[in-house]
Parts: C-alpha cells; sequence; structure tokens
C-alpha cells in the first residue's frame, strides 16, 4: 500500500529529553512537511523540504530540528529548548511536480511531555 | 503567522442544510486548497483552486476563489452526519510552503 506513515501513535517524553518523530513515505514525493496542531487549533508549520538534502524553517521552527537525507524519510526532532512541546504532530507529503498538487497526511504522533 | 484564516470558527447546521465557511490570506497565492479533518486524525485533501481560476465543484462541494480580493469559501450542499469535521484551507505559494488556517468546525445535527 503506498502511502505516509507516522510512528509512534502515541509518545510520552520527559522533561529535558530529546525526542525524534518518525515519518516514511512510498509515494516517491519530493516535497514534505512537519505541522503542529494544539488542542482546537489550526496546523502551524514546523518545517518542510522540497528535496532531499535541504529543508526550510516554517513558522515555528525554534527548538525542533529535522534532516532529510533519504527521499522517503523525514524525521523530526523535538529537543529540549522547545518549551511546550505537548502536541498533536503531522507529517504531509506531496510531488514537487507538476505544481498544484494536493499533499497527503500521515495520521499523526501525539507527543506528551511528562 | 498563519497565511490562511477561517470564518466563523464553529458551524452548527441540520442535516440537509447547506454550510458555508470562508478564509482570508495575506500574500499571493498559486492555489488554495481546502482539507478536511475528522478528530484526533490526519488531514485529507477535499479539493485545489488554482489561482487563475474562480470557481470548482467536486460532487456536494462547491469552491470560489477571489484573488482580488485574497479570500475563497467553501460550500458543502445538503449536508450529511458524516460532514461532521473540521475544515482548513491551505496556501500555496511558489516555495513549496504549504500554510494552513485555524480551521472552521462543522456539526451537522441529524
Amino acid at each position: 500500500d503506498g502511502g505516509i506513515t507516522q510512528s509512534p501513535k502515541y509518545l510520552f517524553r520527559k522533561e529535558g529529553q530529546n525526542v525524534t518523530l518518525s515519518c516514511e513515505q512510498n509515494l516517491n514525493h519530493d516535497a514534505m512537511y512537519w505541522y503542529r496542531q494544539d488542542p482546537g487549533q489550526g496546523l502551524r508549520l514546523i518545517y518542510y523540504s522540497q528535496i532531499v538534502n535541504d529543508f526550510q524553517k516554517g513558522d515555528i521552527a525554534e527548538g525542533y530540528s529535522v534532516s532529510r537525507e533519504k527521499k522517503e524519510s523525514f524525521p523530526l526532532t523535538v529537543t529540549s529548548a522547545q518549551k511546550n512541546p505537548t502536541a498533536f504532530y503531522l507529517c504531509a507529503s506531496r510531488p514537487g511536480q507538476p505544481r498544484n498538487t494536493e499533499a497527503f497526511f500521515g495520521q499523526g504522533t501525539r507527543l506528551t511531555v511528562v | 503567522s498563519q497565511q490562511g484564516e477561517e470564518d466563523p470558527q464553529a458551524l452548527s447546521i441540520q442535516e440537509g442544510e447547506n454550510a458555508t465557511m470562508n478564509c482570508s490570506y495575506k500574500t499571493s497565492i498559486n492555489n488554495l486548497q481546502w482539507y478536511r479533518q475528522n478528530s484526533g486524525r490526519g488531514l485529507v485533501h477535499l479539493i485545489l483552486i488554482r489561482s487563475n481560476e474562480r470557481e470548482k465543484h467536486s460532487g456536494r462541494l462547491r469552491v470560489t476563489l477571489d484573488t482580488s480580493k485574497k479570500s475563497s469559501s467553501l460550500l458543502i450542499t445538503a449536508s450529511r452526519a458524516a460532514d461532521t469535521a473540521s475544515y482548513f484551507c491551505a496556501t500555496d505559494r511558489n516555495d513549496y510552503k504549504l500554510s494552513f488556517g485555524a480551521g472552521t468546525t462543522v456539526t451537522v445535527r441529524a
């Protein structure tokens, strides 16, 4: 099955610890995205990547880091510098070309800091 | 900052009625997209309208785009209980940045 997979579905982290969220896609998409969603809120863009080995900061990149070493993978690390990491994290991907294409989303990872 | 802002924040309608929600944005775009999210799940793409299009239909969905006013609307006709969800607009720019608004929560009462 083609799709985008986020793991784990639920993640608990102690304060002061870094944690990495996984996002894998087998859709052969060039572009990938990470969003954060707080309860009752919209999606805020953390980082996005147009192509392998390249990525850009979104609107709320502070306290987060990413890598894009492989086309199919775009892991997100939530560092201890992120003050309020508890949230629902969504990963998405879409083709680089043609333009004007829809994004496909994973089912999300719910991160809770305990 | 979020590029798109939806209005209203919440909408409650009777089954069979139409639901209309609006989206305003700030910068020039390649296209505008609408997505749906059921509680606690990922988003599902509904419809995409390009910057040179004014109106688009897909089943019971109708989307309009007014680039001069930087606004879009999504109309869901003959709503069903299964349409209960949150709806988000997303703006797509030349630099591949895909930005979402805060969403409209729609509740369809049986």
